[in-house]
């Protein structure tokens, strides 16, 4: 089956505390992203990658570091995580940027 | 001011009617998508859009690129179709940067 998957799904954790959510996909997809999803605030892009060690930054990169050494998987780092990246994250991918976008079930993270 | 506007913010409808949900934006786009997110749960990619009209079941969604404006239509709205519904663009030269609207929520009451 296609899918992206995305763990942990939920994730409780300390300020400072350095964290790692994993973004997985099967269908060979060169695009990837992550979101952040804030109530009132809607969804905004972290980072993107459109292959295999090229990313760029998205429109709140500040607090998160990306990379894609291989193709399907693209993780999203917090190295100091703060109460103020407490939100709901999606990972997405697509065959190419201008594509239909698949997205992963969400992780919601809760910095304390 | 938001470079992506939908409105409205809230619709609720009764179980049949036609359904208009409306974005609008002011910058130049390669291409704009519509996503679903139901409560509590995932995003789902509706329709990606360059020009014209797609249509897929009920659903269907509209852009003119001159107007700077798309809708999504749904016809004969049903209470599973209660959801947001998300309009997002590629703006022109931003490398597939995608940029959202805030969302519209829908309720369809039975």
């Amino acid at each position: 089956e296609a899918q992206v998957t995305q763990n942990p799904r939920y994730l409780i954790t300390v300020t400072g505390k350095k964290l790692t959510v994993t973004c997985s996909q099967n269908m060979n997809h060169e695009y990837m992203s992550w979101y952040r999803q804030d109530p009132g605030l809607g969804l905004r892009q972290i980072y993107y990658s459109m292959n295999v060690e090229v990313t760029d930054k998205g429109d709140v990169p500040e607090g998160y570091k990306v990379s894609r050494k291989e193709k399907r998987n693209f993780p999203l780092i917090l190295e100091s995580p703060s109460p103020n990246q407490t939100s709901l994250y999606f990972c997405a991918s697509s065959w190419m940027g201008t594509d239909t976008q698949y997205f992963g079930p969400g992780t919601r993270l809760t910095v304390l | 001011k938001n470079e992506v506007e939908q409105s409205p913010q809230n619709l609720t409808a009764q179980e049949g009617e036609f359904i208009t949900i409306n974005c609008s934006y002011s910058v130049g786009i390669s291409a704009l998508h519509w996503l679903q997110q139901h409560p509590g749960g995932g995003i789902v990619s509706l329709f990606m859009l360059s020009s014209g009209k797609k249509k897929h079941g009920r659903l269907i969604a509209t852009i003119n690129i001159q107007e700077k404006h798309s809708s999504l239509h749904i016809t004969a709205s049903h209470p599973r179709d209660s959801a947001v519904y998300i309009c997002a663009v590629e703006i022109v030269g931003s490398n597939y940067k995608l940029t959202f609207g805030k969302g519209t929520l829908l309720t369809v009451n039975p």
